[in-house]
């Protein structure tokens, strides 16, 4: 069982819908984490927030808006995405942003533009 | 920019058999965590590695840093049908946990 939860677990989309992923964890942890992964690629990273800040954007297009409301839920705003953008999107966490913290992942969201 | 490869990309093996993956970083790294990605599923943790030269097993699985800190494998003893998935070796860096995965092992296991 994860202790990071996503959803929806799936999701199809046109290019000109606006959609929403959510993200959830009850850790208590202070930093949560946007991922994009393609088939049998790594993860990369998109988005850092800390303590409900955001500390790194790695230059990811602003059709992806993350926001953080409170320590516990990450969304992840979508609007007028691209084909290229369909993947797995997975959210972590971490007790704190640091280099020694494990992080957390949740199953992630599948997503397909149309 | 700082890489992370593994090699091999992919392995099959036999039930029993042993397994290693390598992986190797263009610079020397603080620390490196270690994914496990099921088919279909999401990284888990398996461990985090510290020290020049430190070895950690976690009962089938033996996990090596090496002296330079430029490099790390994870060896898997009589693998199991358990085993099948994605290794990831991560590369943790700065203070803003940018985790930088590596390009990953594919093992497959067979009866």
């Amino acid at each position: 069982d994860t202790e990071v939860t996503q959803t929806p677990k799936h999701l199809v989309m046109g290019m000109t819908n606006k959609k929403s992923l959510k993200c959830e964890q009850h850790m208590g942890h202070r930093a949560m984490y946007w991922y994009k992964q393609k088939a049998k690629k790594p993860p990369e990273l998109m988005f850092v927030y800390s303590y409900e800040k955001l500390s790194i954007n790695e230059s990811v297009p602003s059709r992806f808006s993350p926001e953080c409301p409170n320590s516990s839920l990450l969304n992840l705003h979508l609007h007028a995405l691209q084909p290229e953008d369909s993947a797995l999107y997975l959210c972590a966490s971490s007790q704190v942003a640091g280099g020694n913290q494990p992080q957390h992942f949740g199953d992630g969201t599948r997503l397909s533009i149309l | 920019g700082q890489q992370v490869m593994q090699i091999p990309q992919y392995q099959h093996v036999q039930e029993g058999e042993d397994f290693t993956t390598y992986c190797n970083s263009s610079t020397t790294l603080s620390n490196i965590q270690w994914y496990k990605q099921r088919p279909g599923g999401h990284p888990v943790f398996l461990i985090q590695l510290v020290k020049s030269g430190e070895v950690k097993k976690q009962k089938r699985l033996t996990f090596q840093f090496g002296e330079a800190k430029k490099n790390s494998s994870l060896h898997i003893t009589a693998t199991q049908t358990t085993d099948v998935g994605t290794y990831f070796c991560a590369d943790p860096t700065g203070t803003a946990s940018k985790l930088t995965f590596g390009t990953g092992t594919r093992l497959q296991v067979t009866l």
